[in-house]
């Protein structure tokens, strides 16, 4: 049972859009967090969501929890080719459970 | 603050056979996981660790998957007989036992099961 799905699971755009990608559960998680990774390397920390509702921003990349601590969106602005990767959100049900990881979104900015 | 590390990088083995991989983590987290991933998709959870108590192995995972973490430290996963099912990259990764902190992740041990 994948208990966090992503959307799309592949994305190709081109330098200067702007894109939104999901994390959905039908289960509540106390926190969720969001990882790029690149071709053979381990994911990277993006950012961790606590709150329902929360927002935060990091440059050009906006995280959003949702309200019910279920879902999340990562939105890109004015992507650029150095966003290519794959993004990952993960989470855990309880502070001491363990992290799960959705199956990743696949992002390719072509210049 | 070295990072995580894990060896070796690569491994190529005949199916049958056993194979091991060790994990260092950051010195002072006392969190240890393991995960899978396969290209393309997300690490799928294995096993954690809290200081050398082995807390939860997925279900999925068969009883050729061993993992130990003697005295808190570094750990090993052992894959016996070893099947081409078995090929991906194993990820470890460490993190504190504060709330929400973040998973540090190695590079991974690449394993290819001819």
């Amino acid at each position: 049972t994948q208990l966090l799905e992503q959307s799309p699971q592949f994305l190709s755009i081109q330098e200067g859009e702007n894109l939104t990608v999901y994390c959905n559960s039908s289960s509540v998680f106390s926190s969720l967090q969001w990882y790029r990774q690149e071709p053979g390397e381990g994911p990277v920390l993006l950012v961790t969501v606590v709150t329902g509702g929360e927002v935060k921003k990091l440059k050009r990349l906006t995280f959003q929890f949702g309200d019910a601590r279920k879902d999340s969106s990562l939105h890109i602005t004015a992507a650029q080719p150095g966003d290519t990767g794959l993004y990952l959100c993960a989470g855990a049900r309880t502070s001491y459970d363990k992290v799960i990881f959705g199956p990743g979104t696949s992002l390719s900015v072509i210049p | 603050d070295t990072g995580v590390s894990q060896d070796p990088r690569h491994k190529i083995t005949k199916r049958g056979q056993n194979v091991t991989f060790r994990c260092d983590p950051i010195s002072e987290h006392n969190r240890l996981y393991w995960y899978r991933q396969t290209l393309g998709q997300g690490p799928e959870f294995l096993t954690y660790f809290q200081n050398e108590a082995q807390l939860e192995k997925s279900r999925l995972l068969s009883d050729r998957f061993s993992a130990e973490r003697p005295k808190g430290s570094f750990s090993t996963l052992e894959i016996q007989r070893t099947e081409q099912g078995d090929s991906a990259m194993y990820l470890c990764a460490s993190r504190t036992g504060q709330y929400n902190s973040p998973l540090h992740f190695g590079n991974g041990t690449r394993l290819t099961v001819t």
